[in-house]
């Protein structure tokens, strides 16, 4: 089967401009995450769809960051407008039951200028 | 507050040189925890989960072990491919996972 497939795989963008990263989970998957690595940093949470819903956007550091899933397939996370410190590797990952390991993409790479 | 803490930070072994990564945890609840190996560029890769204390899970040369507060990952004869970094995770409340700084292994040939 497909992995879960991410792009752009890499970003350069300038402070203030927006960035829109997409995901696309494997087929059937209806937990969809997202998640971030800055710079010398634990992975951490972002957010959670199960299916179309935003189930915990808990890990959303504030309201520059925007994610949508549409019909409950793929899923995009837009930061707007891009600061220095959103600079980092943003994975998604997609399960079946949200209780067990994931599958993660390779993530896209940002970097903030 | 859930926390996971990884040790070593990094750790180089030769070829054929049994050792073991260590994972402890706090956490309310504990649902799983998990272990993924990650290469560079790359997405973290699912190894195992472990859903309660005195479980124990192999594969290849891996085994992965956990107690109440921490988890090992043990590495028997480990080869070059072996390299990688080594994350684990814990499962708490909802679905999302907590994860350590990871432990970054070289094996040496």
């Amino acid at each position: 089967e497909a992995g879960v497939t991410q792009f752009p795989s890499h970003s350069v963008i300038e402070k203030g401009q927006t960035v829109t990263l997409r995901c696309d989970p494997i087929s059937g998957h209806d937990n969809l995450y997202w998640y971030r690595r800055v710079m010398g940093k634990e992975i951490k949470f972002l957010l959670h769809f199960v299916k179309e819903s935003k189930q915990d956007e808990s890990g959303m550091p504030n309201n520059r960051f925007l994610a949508e899933r549409t019909g409950g397939t793929y899923s995009t996370l837009k930061v707007q407008p891009a600061e220095l410190e959103d600079s980092g590797v943003y994975f998604c990952a997609s399960s079946q039951s949200g209780y067990h390991g994931y599958t993660f993409g390779s993530g896209t790479r940002l970097t903030v200028v | 507050e859930d926390q996971v803490t990884q040790s070593p930070e990094a750790l180089r072994l030769q070829e054929g040189e049994s050792s073991s990564l260590n994972c402890s945890y706090t956490v309310s609840g504990l649902r799983g925890l998990f272990w993924y190996r990650q290469d560079p560029g790359k997405g973290p890769e699912f190894l195992f989960t472990l859903y309660s204390a005195g479980e124990e899970k192999e594969k290849e040369r891996l085994k992965a072990t956990l107690t109440k507060k921490e988890s090992f990952l043990h590495i028997t004869a480990p080869k070059p491919e072996d390299s990688a970094t080594y994350l684990c995770a814990v499962q708490a409340r909802g679905n999302k996972l907590v994860f350590g700084a990871g432990t970054i292994l070289r094996v040496k040939s």
